[in-house]
């Protein structure tokens, strides 16, 4: 039981480039969410799916693209980097809405 | 605009004595919080929780006060040990379908021998 994982762990982008962060969950969890970290503020939620096939936007969308194409994966993507993503992002499942979300070990993404 | 607010960047408590985090809301339609712990170069980890109608819960070493009143929750670490230095984050959360977490910014705490 792996709980949640996150693939990569390190990356390094130049403006403008693309990539994708996957997040993946063995728990059977029908909720997850991609939070980014910055220093100062917490854990901001960026958007989050409440089952397969669905997303939402949550408090900082801009610039991202999510899919759930299968209910253990979620997928965070940046079409055109930018240096204010620059951050540490983490992937977190649940399995209910108010319920104990388990998060992954998360990406240090660098844009330069 | 910060609906969960911890005030104190950073403490240090000596081994052994209480650790006290500090948390305040101010969203009073928030009715379940919890604390997560995070080292360094990992996810966090819940740590304990607690419900609006409760305004204690304790869980080992850990206990987490709520007063609603005040929109004010705090963290008891008691012993505190080495092994508890991490960043702790306070979270709240308006249960209900899709809801989400709202993090603070995150104590963290040294605990020095």
């Amino acid at each position: 039981n792996a709980g949640v994982t996150q693939t990569p762990k390190f990356r390094v982008l130049k403006t403008g480039q693309s990539m994708t962060l996957l997040c993946a969950q063995d728990m059977n969890h029908e909720y997850m969410y991609w939070y980014r970290q910055d220093p100062g503020m917490g854990l901001r939620l960026i958007h989050y799916s409440v089952g397969e096939g669905t997303t939402a936007k949550g408090e900082v969308p801009d610039g991202y693209n999510v899919s759930r194409l299968k209910k253990q994966n979620f997928l965070l993507g940046l079409e055109s980097a930018a240096p204010s993503q620059t951050s540490v992002y983490f992937c977190a499942s649940s399995y209910s809405p108010g319920g104990t979300q388990y998060f992954g070990p998360g990406t240090r993404l660098t844009v330069l | 605009d910060q609906q969960v607010k911890q005030n104190s960047p950073s403490l240090s408590v000596q081994e052994g004595r209480i650790s006290i985090l500090n948390c305040d809301y101010t969203n009073s339609m928030f009715d379940y919080f919890l604390w997560y712990k995070k080292y360094p170069a990992e996810g966090p980890t819940f740590l304990i929780s607690i419900s609006s109608i409760k305004d204690k819960n304790e869980d080992g070493r850990f206990t987490v006060f709520l007063n609603k009143s005040a929109k004010h929750l705090s963290l008891h670490i008691v012993p505190s040990q080495p092994g508890d230095s991490a960043v702790y984050f306070c979270a709240a959360i308006l249960t209900g379908t899709a809801s989400k977490l709202t993090f603070g910014t995150g104590t963290r705490l040294q605990v020095t021998l």
